[in-house]
């Protein structure tokens, strides 16, 4: 069955940089293009990022655009998000998903990692 | 990028029909049929439900169902049951190729 595990959550100071992983089993990885969503505590879901299957297509949402990097190694079926100069409102839990049909949707999610931005 | 428009809040009581709206703009619902909408109970990852506008993925229950006019899509969910109540989300892919979700709305069953 397919697996995607987060890790690499924490609590990190502002201004400082986190990097996310996701390691993913049970599916052919490199034929995914691959999400990052995140949940700030109590509220709603925020599409962070995607990249393509073979990481030659990148888009980023407006809120993380030049401060966050989605990238991806198919030789370890391995999935990531480097966060740079990190703000209190980036407090999120960060879920991977894979894409799948025509439009890349999020599909399956791992279970997320916390990240804290805190003073 | 604006976060698509759903209700706050949405209540039936045990076998009843609801319906979720979720309104976007000519930028995104209004122009693709690629409008999915996910599960979530507290604590757990979203779930799957419904994709592009209509589809179900495989294990999902028939009793959810998705459609789509102008700008706004809906989720129905026939049938009412307690293990429906969760919170559920709208998304959507737009014209500059990123993603969009709904603000999320709550089923309470009654």
């Amino acid at each position: 069955q397919v697996q995607l595990v987060e890790s690499g959550g924490g609590v990190v100071q502002p201004g400082r940089s986190l990097r996310l992983s996701c390691a993913a089993s049970g599916l052919m990885f490199s034929d995914f293009g691959m999400h990052w969503v995140r949940q700030p505590p109590g509220k709603g879901l925020e599409w962070v990022a995607i990249i393509s299957y073979d990481g030659k297509n990148i888009y980023y949402a407006d809120s993380v655009k030049g401060r966050f990097t989605i990238s991806r190694d198919n030789s370890k079926n391995t999935l990531y998000l480097q966060l740079n100069s990190l703000r209190t409102e980036d407090t999120a839990i960060y879920y991977c998903a894979n894409g799948i049909a025509a439009a890349a949707t999020p599909g399956y999610w791992g279970q997320g990692t916390l990240v804290t931005v805190s003073a | 990028q604006s976060a698509l428009t759903q209700p706050a809040s949405v209540s039936g009581s045990p076998g009843q029909s609801i319906t979720i709206s979720c309104t976007g703009t000519s930028s995104d619902v209004g122009t693709y049929n690629f409008v999915s909408w996910y599960q979530q109970h507290p604590g757990k990852a979203p779930k799957l439900m419904i994709y592009e506008v209509t589809n179900r993925p495989s294990g999902i229950s028939d009793r959810f169902s998705g459609s789509k006019s102008g700008n706004t899509a809906y989720l129905t969910i026939s049938g009412l049951q307690a293990e429906d109540e969760a919170h559920y989300y709208c998304s959507s892919f737009t014209t500059s190729r990123t993603h969009v979700f709904g603000g999320g709305t709550k089923v309470t069953v009654l």
